[in-house]
């Protein structure tokens, strides 16, 4: 049982480039969740999704983009990367009543 | 708007103090509430939950937290702190009516030897 997992676990971008954080859970969770923690600080909220087809906007939501095809998947966008987006990005899985469960993060720096 | 405030950025105690990081809550109905905790360059652990039922929850390593409705607080506790326990701690609550998960912005503690 993998639990949840994230890719790449580092990356190094270029300003303008784009890429897709990965993440997907094998505990059949339907709520879904991206944040992203700067050094130092908490986690603020990207997107989150309560199931397939359904996303929600964060606090932060300005340079992403997520879906959400599946109940397993759900891939977070990056376009035209900024150095604001140097981050650590986690995502994680929950059930109604259940906590959530965290992947190990991906650690961003854009340059 | 659902929030959640640790109003104390840092917390230190001496190694055998009881140790206590402060969380109160805002939510429209009633709060799903979780502690956190991450060490230096990991990803966060779980340590305990209110759902429901009795107030005080009991959790991993030795911590406890109570849940008080009045006050909207959900205070992280250890009797006696560890060496092991610096770390920065997390709150966070969902409402039960909701799926959205808060965090808040998270509490260092450094217990010294």
């Amino acid at each position: 049982n993998a639990g949840v997992t994230q890719t790449p676990k580092f990356r190094i971008l270029k300003i303008g480039q784009s890429m897709t954080l990965q993440c997907t859970q094998d505990m059949n969770h339907n709520y879904m969740y991206w944040y992203r923690q700067d050094p130092g600080m908490g986690l603020k909220l990207i997107y989150y999704s309560v199931g397939a087809g359904i996303t929600d906007k964060g606090e932060v939501p300005n340079g992403y983009n997520v879906s959400r095809s599946t109940t397993e998947d759900f891939p977070l966008r990056l376009e035209l990367a900024a150095p604001s987006q140097t981050s650590v990005y986690f995502c994680a899985s929950s059930s109604s009543a259940t906590e959530a469960f965290f992947g190990q993060g991906t650690r961003l720096t854009v340059v | 708007a659902q929030s959640v405030a640790q109003p104390e950025d840092q917390v230190n105690v001496a190694e055998g103090n009881p140790l206590t990081v402060k969380c109160t809550y805002s939510v429209s109905g009633n709060p799903y509430l979780f502690w956190y905790v991450q060490y230096p360059n990991r990803g966060l652990q779980f340590l305990l939950k209110y759902i429901t039922g009795d107030n005080l929850v009991k959790g991993s390593y030795g911590f406890e937290a109570e849940f008080n409705k009045s006050q909207t607080s959900f205070h992280l506790k250890k009797p006696s702190a560890l060496v092991s326990d610096s770390a920065l701690y997390f709150c966070a609550v969902r409402d039960i009516n909701d799926y959205k998960l808060s965090f808040g912005a998270g509490t260092t503690v450094t217990v010294r030897a």
